[in-house]
């Protein structure tokens, strides 16, 4: 069965600093995945999603990232954290050609002044 | 484009009760897929909807049911409430096609007392 591990469930980053949220999937193909934030009290974003076109994704708000065959990661990256990333992000796969989506455990992002 | 609305918002139920939630999709969209979301769970599939077909379902029990109408909103049912039962409630809407990204509304808190 599909799954998605998102290696840490809390990162902490000081403002201006780089952003590094893992994730590894398991798949026996290449699936589709996505990246969601949720802030407070609010419904889940789309931040971006690989389809197979490009490996190197790039979302909104300066989010990219990288999908990797060979490490079956899918880790989500930002040059330089804003306070108002402060949220919570998923990692998230298709389950097979339906509207099933396999979410990761979540990974809550601290950002300190 | 108007978002995925949700109704009610916020909902405090009696266990054995049972509740009815609403979701209205993006315009033009087909697919409509449940999620609940509690601290210890996470985010879980309970179904979706594509052209007022069940297409695809998680792992609850029956008392949890859904339906999709012909202009695609669609309704969640919960049947004697457990205290467990209480979660954020979302709904996803997608065009039920590739790459079938999903766009959630903001949710409906469920509190069984």
């Amino acid at each position: 069965a599909q799954s998605v591990t998102q290696l840490d469930s809390h990162v902490s980053v000081s403002e201006g600093t780089p952003v590094l949220l893992r994730c590894n999937y398991s798949s026996s193909y290449s699936p589709s995945l996505f990246w969601y934030v949720q802030h407070p009290n609010k419904g889940l974003q789309l931040l971006l999603k690989y389809t197979s076109a490009a490996t190197l994704v790039k979302g909104i708000n300066g989010f990219e990232a990288e999908f990797k065959k060979s490490e079956t990661s899918f880790h989500l990256t930002k040059p330089s954290a804003h306070m108002s990333d402060a949220a919570e992000y998923f990692c998230v796969a298709l389950s097979g050609n339906t509207g099933k989506l396999i979410f990761g455990q979540g990974t809550t992002l601290q950002v300190k002044p | 484009k108007a978002g995925v609305t949700q109704t009610p918002r916020y909902l405090i139920k009696t266990r054995g009760q049972q509740v009815t939630l609403s979701c209205s999709p993006i315009s033009g969209h087909r697919s409509v897929s449940w999620y609940q979301q509690t601290p210890g769970q996470g985010l879980q599939f309970l179904f979706e909807y594509f052209s007022e077909t069940q297409r695809n379902k998680g792992n609850f029990p029956g008392r949890f049911s859904g339906r999709q109408f012909s202009n695609s909103r669609s309704e969640m049912n919960v049947s004697t409430l457990e205290l467990g039962d209480s979660a954020l409630y979302l709904c996803a809407s997608s065009s039920g096609t590739s790459p079938y990204e999903q766009y959630f509304g903001p949710g409906t808190r469920l509190t069984v007392t």
